[in-house]
């Protein structure tokens, strides 16, 4: 059982928009930055977000990322095949003084 | 080219005892905090141990405080990891990550490809 909780699977067609949930508490969330990541089939992750909502360099505008309260959500927007993967929310939990993911999302175009 | 090499996973019985090692190159290896990251098969990503830029502080998950120690060598631009006691549940792809610039906990802006650990019961 993850500290941050994600949605098992998201799926839509190519060219349209999915988002993807993380949430969790005051401890984690609410009170830290968090980052998002690519996992693609048999890869290692990769970096997508930071601080909730930057961009690394390479990572195209299609992605974004918001936070409210105690929940983040990544958006990918112009859905392609290239994106199906394994995505992950990660933050730090000063509670627990340790980092924590959440349980992964795989992204299914249609 | 930043690049990370993770060596040192293979099968071992339980109990027994393994140590990885992550090579550096392409950047400042000594400016960095380092991290590892363990993902059992078909399972999502744990966190296992973070060190800093000098070494001389060190974080540990729950799940392997006490048995793991991960340690750095700056000289040679080589991250480790020591594991103890190892259980069947230590199975996983073990990878190691640089911090970004950020300094901050789950900014990994590089990972290495993993290195499979199997612990046999």
């Amino acid at each position: 059982q993850s500290v941050l909780t994600q949605p098992p699977s998201v799926s839509a067609a190519p060219g349209q928009k999915v988002t993807i949930s993380c949430s969790g508490s005051s401890s984690n969330i609410g009170n830290n930055y968090v980052s998002w990541y690519q996992q693609l089939p048999g890869t290692a992750p990769k970096l997508l977000m930071y601080e909730n909502n930057k961009r690394p360099s390479g990572i195209p505008d299609r992605f974004s990322g918001s936070k409210s309260g105690t929940s983040v959500t990544l958006g990918i927007t112009g859905l392609q095949t290239g994106d199906e993967a394994d995505y992950y929310c990660g933050t730090w939990d000063s509670s627990l003084s340790a980092g924590v993911f959440g349980g992964g999302t795989k992204v299914t175009v249609l | 080219e930043v690049q990370l090499l993770e060596s040192g996973g293979r099968l071992v019985q339980r109990g027994e005892s393994l140590r990885l090692s992550c090579a550096a190159s392409g950047f400042t290896f000594s400016s960095y905090a380092m991290t590892w990251v363990r993902q059992s098969p078909g399972k999502g990503l744990e966190w296992v141990s973070s060190i800093t830029i000098s070494g001389d502080k060190t974080h540990y998950g729950d799940s392997v405080k006490g048995r793991f120690t991960v340690s750095r060598d700056n000289s040679k631009n080589t991250l480790y990891l020591q594991m103890n006691s190892l259980r069947a549940e230590d199975t996983a792809i073990y990878y190691c990550a640089k911090y970004a610039d950020t300094g901050r906990w789950a900014d990994f802006d590089y990972w290495g490809q993993g290195t499979l650990v199997t612990v046999s019961s």
